[in-house]
C-alpha cells in the first residue's frame, strides 16, 4: 500500500514569508508526528496528533509554528514569518496508534530553505 | 531535546566486516528503537527492544540493551554496501509512552 507522502519535496522561500507543508499519512493510522531534522542531526520532535487533536505540541519552537489535522488524516504544518534558522528537512510520520510500541512510518520529508 | 547519543559519530568499514554502533541515554525508558536513514530517503524502523529485554535479533541485526548502564548497541553482521546509511537510536521515556526521542546518529560507510 501507499506510504506516507509529503509535499512539496522541496520548498525555497524568502525570509518573512509564510509556508505550508503537507503530510498524507498511511490510511487508517490515527497518530501523526512532525519532526524537524537539521544537517547532521537526528529528527527533533515538533508535534503529534491523535486523530484531529494535537496531543503534544511541546516541540514547536515558537508561535510562528502551527499544525492542523482537521479531518484526522492529512496534516499541514504552517510556518509564519519564516527565518533562515527554520531551514531544515521537515519529516512526517504516522503510526496505527500513538503508543511508542507502534512502529512509526516516515515520509521522505520536505526540504525547506529560507533565503 | 535529544536524549540518545550515538557513538561513534561516523564509522567506515570494509564490506563483509561487522559494524557496531552504540547509544547512550539519560533517563529511564519504556523501549529503545533503531532506525536507518539512507541518503535522500526517509527513516526506516529496524528493531525495537523493550526495557525488560536484554538482546534481540532480526536478520543480520543484533541489538543489546543494558538498562543499568543506560546504553544499547546495534551490531550489523557481514556488512553490505547497501548498509551505508545513518543509524539513529530513539528512546521512549518511561513517563511518556506516546512518543520517541531521537539521538544524533552514527553515519556508517561500507567500503567496497
Amino acid at each position: 500500500g501507499a506510504g506516507v507522502s509529503q509535499t512539496p519535496s522541496n520548498k525555497v522561500t524568502e525570509k518573512g514569508k509564510y509556508v505550508e507543508l503537507r503530510c498524507d499519512p498511511i490510511s487508517g493510522h490515527t497518530a501523526l508526528y512532525w519532526y524537524r531534522q537539521s544537517l547532521g542531526q537526528g529528527p527533533e520532535f515538533l508535534i503529534y496528533f491523535q486523530g484531529t487533536g494535537a496531543a503534544d505540541d511541546s516541540g514547536l519552537p515558537n508561535d510562528r509554528f502551527f499544525a492542523v489535522r482537521p479531518e484526522g488524516s492529512v496534516s499541514t504544518l504552517k510556518i509564519q514569518r519564516t527565518e533562515r534558522g527554520d531551514s531544515a528537512v521537515y519529516l512526517c510520520a504516522s503510526s496505527f496508534l500513538q503508543s511508542s510500541y507502534n512502529e512509526q512510518f516516515f515520509g521522505p520529508g520536505t526540504r525547506l530553505t529560507v533565503l | 531535546s535529544q536524549q540518545g547519543e550515538e557513538d561513534p559519530q561516523a564509522l567506515s568499514i570494509q564490506e563483509g566486516e561487522n559494524a557496531t554502533m552504540n547509544c547512550s541515554y539519560k533517563t529511564s525508558i519504556n523501549n529503545l528503537q533503531w532506525y536507518r536513514q539512507n541518503s535522500g530517503r526517509g527513516l526506516v524502523h529496524l528493531i525495537l527492544i523493550r526495557s525488560n529485554e536484554r538482546e534481540k535479533h532480526s536478520g543480520r541485526l543484533r541489538v543489546t540493551l543494558d538498562t543499568s548502564k543506560k546504553s544499547s548497541s546495534l551490531l550489523i553482521t557481514a556488512s553490505r554496501a547497501a548498509d551505508t546509511a545513518s543509524y539513529f537510536c530513539a528512546t521512549a521515556p518511561m513517563n511518556r509512552d506516546d512518543k520517541i526521542i531521537f539521538g544524533k546518529g552514527t553515519r556508517l560507510h561500507i567500503l567496497p
